[in-house]
């Protein structure tokens, strides 16, 4: 069957460290992936997408990799802060380009 | 970034009642919404792409005629939740795409509205 997983266990980690969540998938194969940042009782905001020739895109503090061969996409924020603290979504290309299906989401939470 | 823009962003309602969702990019076009639906601690789950001038295209799974999308211009998208029931209850989102509907643009998503059925 067709999943797609992320760390299901919220993530704690010290401000200034570096958070790294994963998403691993199954039975998909992406053209693209994506990863969002969304806040309680809020839609999800866009961070990054990589494509599957890419094997890695920066953005600021954030990294994101993509193995096709493992299947598997991990984000990196470093020195993290707690602003940083939401839940993290990623979000592969399942439909030939027009549809976007998403993992269950990571909560990452920065403590002081 | 793009804006789209989601009302009411909470609503209450009777059991047996429709509720009337409504979304709408506010500077620029979209050609294709897409709407998705949120139970707590879970993922986004897509329940139909709104296709302006047409009829939508639904999940597998997802009553069409309980849910029914209009996508009547390029800047508004409505989801009616009919004769809704308290399972009904969730978190709707809706979200669109830039670009002319390019299919590797990011999706923007609007504030989500949460329906609360009595």
């Amino acid at each position: 069957s067709q999943k797609i997983e992320q760390n299901s266990e919220a993530l704690n980690i010290q401000e200034g460290k570096t958070a790294t969540l994963t998403c691993n998938y199954t039975n998909y194969s992406p053209a693209y992936l994506q990863w969002y940042r969304q806040d309680p009782g809020r839609g999800p905001v866009f961070l990054l997408l990589i494509r599957e020739n890419e094997k890695e895109k920066r953005k600021e503090r954030l990294k994101v990799t993509f193995d096709t061969t493992l299947k598997q996409s991990l984000f990196h924020i470093t020195a993290s802060q707690p602003a940083d603290s939401a839940t993290y979504l990623c979000a592969l290309d399942t439909g030939g380009g027009n549809k976007l299906t998403f993992g269950t989401g990571t909560q990452l939470k920065v403590e002081l | 970034g793009a804006v789209v823009s989601q009302h009411p962003s909470r609503v209450i309602c009777k059991s047996g009642t429709s509720v009337k969702i409504e979304c709408r990019s506010l500077d620029f076009q979209a050609t294709t919404m897409f709407w998705y639906r949120q139970f707590p601690k879970q993922s986004l789950m897509l329940m139909a792409t709104s296709n302006e001038g047409s009829k939508a295209t639904y999940e597998q799974g997802v009553e069409k005629d309980k849910f029914l999308i209009n996508h009547a211009s390029l800047t508004l998208s409505t989801l009616t939740v009919t004769s809704a029931h308290p399972e009904d209850s969730s978190f709707y989102i809706c979200s669109a795409r830039t670009g002319g509907g390019a299919v590797t643009g990011e999706l923007f998503f609007g504030e989500g509205s949460r329906l609360t059925v009595l």
